[in-house]
């Protein structure tokens, strides 16, 4: 059985722009997890879907992060205009319907905003 | 004050000791106790998920839960170099939004 996959493993992007990060849960999951690591600090929560909907936003530090599960299989978690405290580790997890509290993580994808 | 602390170490320990990982907690309210591994560069690989207080083991790995104390333990036996890495404590009260600890790193030296 495939992990959590994630894509890009790395990006480095510019002030500004765009990036848009996506995740593949392992397969009949229906909750996804987005979380963050800031160089130095522990790994924090984004935000929980289930299925297709957002159950849980309250980690999502402000407006330019925008968060989709569209058919609830992929997510992808855009940052619109990215900000140089952006920079971090993004990872995503899922956990089956039954057993929520157990959450299995991706690899990361490495956000640098220069 | 954090939701969760753990001691980030670093920890460095001879081949076949006993490792004794820790973290205690603030909110009465969790009742979902994970630790992860991390190596380098790589995501956190669930270890142990306990639910509610109690032991729970799984080969050279004990998890202890303490809710009176607030405080949960990681125990590897035998321990092997292999099992050098990041440890990292995670707890929740609704077992969806998990608060972490900042993790302990342990070198298992042979």
């Amino acid at each position: 059985e495939a992990g959590v996959t994630q894509f890009p493993s790395h990006s480095v992007i510019e002030k500004g722009q765009t990036v848009t990060l996506r995740c593949d849960p392992i397969s009949g999951h229906d909750n996804l997890y987005w979380y963050r690591r800031v160089m130095g600090k522990e790994i924090k929560f984004l935000l929980h879907f289930v299925k297709e909907s957002k159950q849980d936003e309250s980690g999502m530090p402000n407006n330019r992060f925008l968060a989709e599960r569209t058919g609830g299989t992929y997510s992808t978690l855009k940052v619109q205009p990215a900000e140089l405290e952006d920079s971090g580790v993004y990872f995503c997890a899922s956990s089956a319907r039954t057993r929520r509290g157990e959450q299995f993580f991706g690899p990361g994808t490495r956000l640098t905003v220069l | 004050q954090k939701e969760v602390e753990q001691d980030p170490g670093p920890l460095s320990v001879p081949e076949g000791a006993i490792v004794s990982l820790n973290c205690t907690y603030s909110n009465s309210a969790f009742q979902y106790f994970m630790w992860y591994r991390q190596y380098s560069r790589k995501g956190p690989e669930l270890l142990m998920y306990t639910y509610s207080s109690g032991n729970k083991e799984d080969g050279r790995f004990t998890a202890q839960v303490d809710k009176s104390s607030k405080y949960i333990s990681l125990f590897i036996r035998d321990s092997q170099p292999s099992d050098s890495a990041t440890y990292l404590c995670a707890m929740s009260a609704t077992g969806n939004q998990f608060y972490f600890g900042t993790g302990t790193s342990l070198t298992v030296i042979p």
